[in-house]
């Protein structure tokens, strides 16, 4: 089975903090994976991609197949930054598997 | 730049309706998808198509039927809406590449908040 898992609903963290949003996969071939990002009143776009190995509005992602986990981590949050992220994955079918969702709030 | 529009931003419809939700894409586009999007589910794939009046069933068709009958436009219907068909309805699409699927990204409408009651 594929699966991605988020285990945060919510992470609060003041500005200036670092940040990492967890992403667990469950996943037997290799596998590829994204961060979407949705701000407020703006549409789901995407932040990520690990093939890609670039990093986005300061935010970096490393695939880490030893312990199947792609954390999103960005060193100094800004209040921009809030948002729901959510961590997906494209497995059997090439269709895109998503995980529940985390909301990053910063505070400031 | 890609644009997805979504017919409605708001919907509010009785109990055994049937619902027409309308996607349309302007970057021609080979792929299409249709997903629901609840608080702690996350996104959930209901419907796709990699070509005109072509579709595949996704994680969760129950209750739910499709159309592509024009590259551009990928219509969801609910033969007869049920309360929990409430939710938030995402189409995507991606470009494709001759008809099979590829790594590209998925680029996504403003979503249409469906509320049955």
């Amino acid at each position: 089975a594929q699966r991605v898992t988020q285990p945060e609903k919510l992470l609060s963290v003041f500005k200036g903090a670092p940040v990492e949003l967890k992403c667990n996969y469950s996943y037997s071939g290799s596998p590829e994976l994204f961060w979407y990002v949705q701000y407020s009143r703006q549409r789901l776009q995407l932040l990520l991609r690990h093939i890609s190995r670039e990093s986005i509005k300061g935010f970096t992602a490393d695939l880490n197949k030893g312990e199947t986990s792609f954390h999103l981590k960005k060193p100094f949050a800004q209040e921009e930054d809030s948002a729901m992220y959510y961590c997906a994955l494209r497995g059997y079918g090439n269709k895109l598997v998503f995980g529940a969702g985390t909301i990053l709030r910063v505070k400031s | 730049d890609v644009k997805v529009t979504q017919s409605s931003r708001y919907l509010v419809k009785r109990t055994g309706e049937k619902v027409f939700l309308e996607c349309v894409q302007d970057m021609d586009h080979e792929n299409m998808f249709w997903y629901r999007q609840d608080p702690g589910l996350g996104l959930r794939l209901i419907y796709f198509s990699y070509d005109v009046k072509m579709k595949e069933k996704g994680d969760i068709p129950e209750g739910y039927s499709v159309s592509r009958e024009k590259k551009e436009r990928f219509s969801l219907i609910l033969e007869s809406a049920s309360t929990n068909q409430t939710s938030m309805y995402l189409c995507a699409s991606s470009l494709g590449q001759g008809g099979g699927w590829s790594t590209d990204t998925q680029y996504f409408g403003p979503g249409t908040r469906l509320t049955v009651l």
